[in-house]
């Protein structure tokens, strides 16, 4: 089973403007990560946020951790179409023994 | 090599036959992980290696597939008598201990 779930499942916005997607999980962990990934190959990491973290800034990305709420969200802010891929959230814990496991990621469409 | 290297890229086979799917990791990289992506899916957990640390191997859907890891480097993933089900992307991912995981760019496997 999936710990992280995305929400929307799918985006679409027009250049310029912002995106954001969330991440809920079900158990506590270690760290949270954001991958991108292309045309269903192989994923790309954008950053890490650890659980002692509340925000992390990363050029245009902008990510949230709320373990209260055990969610997280990632901002892209002035999207480009170069933007237009999957993102998925992964986490890590002690419950899942210390795996990273995934969402089943949010599908944004960036509009020329 | 500087990264994660999976072969073969595509793998058409029989209903019933057997087939090997096999991934380089990053030298050094003690953490290593195979995940299933069906199209438009979220990425399946199936088995994480880290260091000499037995298998996690609690995402192998059935017993028809396994995997080893020899010399705690190269890993090969093997499905006995394949079912069309099994069609998908295999994905192969290492990391140093815990954090950003590395992908290759996958192995598209198609059962007929």
């Amino acid at each position: 089973s999936q710990q992280g779930e995305e929400d929307p499942q799918a985006l679409s916005i027009q250049e310029g403007e912002n995106a954001t997607m969330n991440c809920s999980y079900k158990t506590s962990i270690n760290n949270l990560q954001w991958y991108r990934q292309n045309s269903g190959r192989g994923l790309v990491h954008l950053i890490l946020i650890r659980s002692n973290e509340r925000e992390k800034h990363s050029g245009r990305l902008r990510v949230t951790l709320d373990t209260s709420k055990k969610s997280s969200s990632l901002l892209i802010t002035a999207s480009r179409a170069a933007d237009t891929a999957s993102y998925f959230c992964a986490t890590d814990g002690q419950a899942a023994g210390n795996k990273l496991t995934f969402g089943g990621g949010t599908r944004v469409l960036v509009k020329p | 090599g500087a990264g994660v290297s999976q072969s073969p890229s595509n793998k058409v086979t029989e209903k019933g036959k057997d087939v090997e799917l096999r991934c380089d990791p990053i030298s050094g990289h003690t953490a290593l992980y195979w995940y299933r992506q069906s199209l438009g899916q979220g990425l399946e957990f199936l088995i994480y290696f880290q260091g000499n640390s037995a298998p996690d191997k609690s995402g192998l859907p059935s017993d028809r597939f396994s995997a080893e890891r020899t010399g705690g480097s190269v890993s090969t993933l093997t499905i006995q008598r394949t079912q069309q089900e099994d069609s998908a992307v295999y994905l192969c991912a290492s990391s140093q201990t815990v954090g950003e995981l590395f992908f290759g760019e996958g192995s598209r496997l198609t059962v007929l």
